[in-house]
């Protein structure tokens, strides 16, 4: 596709279940983010990835979280027994090289936890 | 823990006001960006500001980085409602790493 897509868009969970959160980066693109954005804030670094390497996962908040890139293109992000602080907007992005060329975004999974 | 704090964290102006958004740090950043991000979307770039003391104008947006690359400003001439949205500045550390502001929230009235 022509942007970055992740999906689910919405997902409501329940405390406790497993969440996977898909990203399909432009085509092309070696470098992919992963950011947690809190209602009202801004996003804060998760993941990054180059290529199928997963070069900095600095911003897990824990060992929930997991993000992986088998192929070098589409992403996962899989949150273990989800708890209600989890709720957020998941951004993914992705761009040619690094963070120094331009970061497109994707537009997001609404994660609630109840 | 977010490295940029960005003031005021929200901003209610008239339209064809004028203002002016800080994002401050005590790191030094390799570059700075500013992006705006309308609801149920991702951040959209703006601008990117790489050398200290730089000044970039679109068309009634001014950006400005610091001399020291730890600080930014985004100013608006003549606010229009279209203007409404949060804008995020994210500073670069290193060739992989972007971190992100605290966000402002502007809200441009009729």
């Amino acid at each position: 596709g022509a942007g970055v897509s992740q999906s689910p868009r919405y997902k409501v969970a329940k405390r406790g279940q497993d969440v996977a959160l898909r990203c399909d980066p432009i085509s092309g693109h070696v470098s992919l983010f992963w950011y947690q954005q809190a209602l009202g804030q801004g996003p804060e670094f998760l993941t990054y990835f180059q290529n199928e390497a997963q070069l900095d996962k600095s911003g897990l908040p824990s060992d929930r979280f997991f993000a992986e890139r088998p192929e070098g293109s589409v992403s996962t992000l899989k949150i273990q027994r989800t708890q209600q602080e989890d709720s957020a907007v998941y951004l993914c992005a992705s761009s040619l090289w690094g963070a120094g060329n331009t970061i497109y975004f994707g537009e997001g999974s609404w994660l609630t936890v109840v | 823990t977010q490295l940029l704090e960005q003031s005021p964290q929200f901003l209610s102006i008239q339209e064809g006001e004028n203002l002016t958004v800080y994002c401050n740090s005590s790191s030094v950043f390799s570059s700075l960006q500013w992006y705006r991000q309308e609801p149920g979307e991702g951040p959209v770039l703006l601008v990117t500001v790489v050398t200290g003391g730089e000044v970039k104008k679109l068309k009634r947006l001014t950006f400005q980085f610091g001399d020291a690359r730890k600080d930014s400003s985004l100013h608006i001439t003549a606010a229009q409602t279209g203007d409404t949205g949060l804008y995020l500045c994210a500073g670069r550390l290193g060739a992989n790493n972007l971190f992100f502001g605290t966000g402002t929230r502007l809200t441009v009235i009729p």
